[in-house]
């Protein structure tokens, strides 16, 4: 089955440390997106990507980054400059520029240590 | 910008009351509308949406909206809820052709059976 897997399920930060969540689609999606998700706020943008080796930034971006290097695949990476980073992160994935988020990953939830 | 503003964030019904959830969105031009649904346990996944046309929509599970300009709104009705219905429901705005979709809040929903 088609489909969006992000891994780990889990992820605990140490102070300092930079992680990296994967999110990969074999749907043959062209856009992908990564939202992070808090109690009562909702699904907030971090960054989209609507084709490979191409990607803006979305509402919340300062302590984040991404790449896009192959279409399958869109890594988010939470620096040490992202002060509040304990949160469930969503990836997400449309067949087209310009659609809406049709698919969903799993979620990763990171927390600090 | 673009914003989304959902009334409720907790609903609680019993088995057979009917349902409206709220959802008023900020943005003076064309939009595209979608309520998403996340069962327990299960990936977010869209459950109808608006793009243009007649301003009633149906979706899955005898779910359906309306669009309402004069009132910026989109609210979810359902005549007569289900148990499997409990889950969290999400409204969102994008602007055609735009890459951004905003989400609301959410708004979970739990039906007594």
């Amino acid at each position: 089955d088609g489909g969006i897997t992000q891994s780990p399920k889990y992820l605990f930060r140490k102070e300092g440390q930079n992680v990296t969540l994967s999110c990969e689609q074999n749907l043959n999606h062209d856009a992908m997106y990564w939202y992070r998700q808090d109690p009562g706020q909702g699904l907030r943008l971090i960054y989209y990507s609507q084709i490979v080796n191409d990607f803006q930034k979305g509402d919340i971006a300062e302590g984040y980054s991404v790449s896009r290097e192959k279409k399958e695949s869109f890594p988010l990476t939470v620096t040490s400059a992202q002060k509040n980073p304990t949160a469930f992160y969503l990836c997400a994935s449309s067949p087209y520029r310009g659609d809406q988020p049709q698919h969903f990953g799993d979620g990763t939830r990171l927390s600090i240590l | 910008a673009q914003s989304v503003s959902q009334h409720n964030h907790h609903v609680i019904l019993s088995e057979a009351a009917s349902l409206e959830l709220g959802c008023n969105y900020s943005y003076g031009g064309t939009v595209n509308l979608f309520w998403y649904v996340q069962y327990p346990g299960q990936h977010l996944q869209l459950l109808l949406k608006y793009f243009s046309g007649d301003p009633l929509v149906k979706g899955i599970k005898g779910f359906e909206a309306e669009f309402i300009k004069s009132k910026f709104s989109f609210n979810l009705r359902k005549p007569s809820v289900q148990w499997s219905d409990t889950a969290e429901y999400f409204c969102a705005v994008n602007v055609p052709g735009g890459f951004k979709t905003i989400f609301g809040a959410g708004t979970r929903l739990f039906v007594k059976a």
